[in-house]
């Protein structure tokens, strides 16, 4: 099975700064790879899909890159609004996992 | 409105079944490979399995933690998707979601239900 992994498991950053977060798979997973957000008590949101591809409706102000094991999501510009936990998800054809979330919040 | 809306969640004994329904609104519901994710209170997501569109034979997919208890199904007729749970254990606790797999990229979930809560306790 693919293992993700993410980093920082946690920050706290000022509102407008830019906020980076890292997602790592155990094995080459090319572009394979999405970003969600989730706010407390909430269903999670589908924010970016085949590593680099803004869903439709969201922000300019998120993006990812990356590809095979190490990707990006970044935030440019952090909104009050954007106070959650995220989580990457790689997938092939038979298996799906999540990272285990980067929690984001205002210092 | 495109919506899914879980039912079934409850408290149950260890060793007992649980069936969760997911009823689809909004779009064609037989275009879509469906899934089901998990999470356990306090705890990251979990994928639990996937039932694939009629184009694809509606094959289904498990992670290895669930495997040969529980059993994912849906009744296209009836926009309808299905997690029938057995042989329950505490470490299922969670709150389960329904999420569809979009239409150019199935393994991107666009659209989530609000989650049903299963709590597995003596």
């Amino acid at each position: 099975d693919i293992q993700m992994t993410q980093s920082p498991s946690s920050l706290s950053a000022s509102v407008g700064d830019r906020v980076t977060i890292t997602c790592q798979a155990s094995q080459d997973i090319s572009n394979y790879l999405n970003w969600y957000q989730q706010k407390p008590g909430k269903a999670p949101k589908l924010l970016i899909y085949d590593a680099s591809n803004l869903e439709t409706g969201v922000p300019s102000r998120f993006s990812g890159s990356g590809s095979g094991t190490d990707f990006t999501f970044t935030i440019s510009s952090l909104q009050p609004e954007d106070i959650a936990t995220y989580y990457c998800q790689q997938y092939d054809n038979l298996s799906i996992s999540f990272g285990p979330g980067t929690k984001v919040d205002i210092k | 409105e495109v919506q899914l809306v879980e039912s079934g969640g409850g408290l149950v004994q260890p060793g007992g079944s649980l069936r969760l329904s997911c009823a689809a609104s909004g779009f064609t519901f037989s275009d879509h490979y469906m899934d089901w994710v998990r999470q356990a209170p306090g705890k990251g997501l979990e994928w639990v399995g996937r039932t694939r569109n009629k184009a694809n034979s509606y094959t289904t997919e498990y992670a290895a933690s669930v495997k040969g208890r529980f059993t994912i199904s849906r009744d296209d007729s009836k926009n309808s998707l299905y997690l029938q749970m057995n042989s329950l254990k505490t470490e299922d606790t969670a709150v389960y979601y329904c999420a569809r797999g979009g239409i150019w990229n199935p393994w991107a979930f666009d659209i989530w239900g609000q989650g049903t809560m299963v709590t597995v306790s003596s």
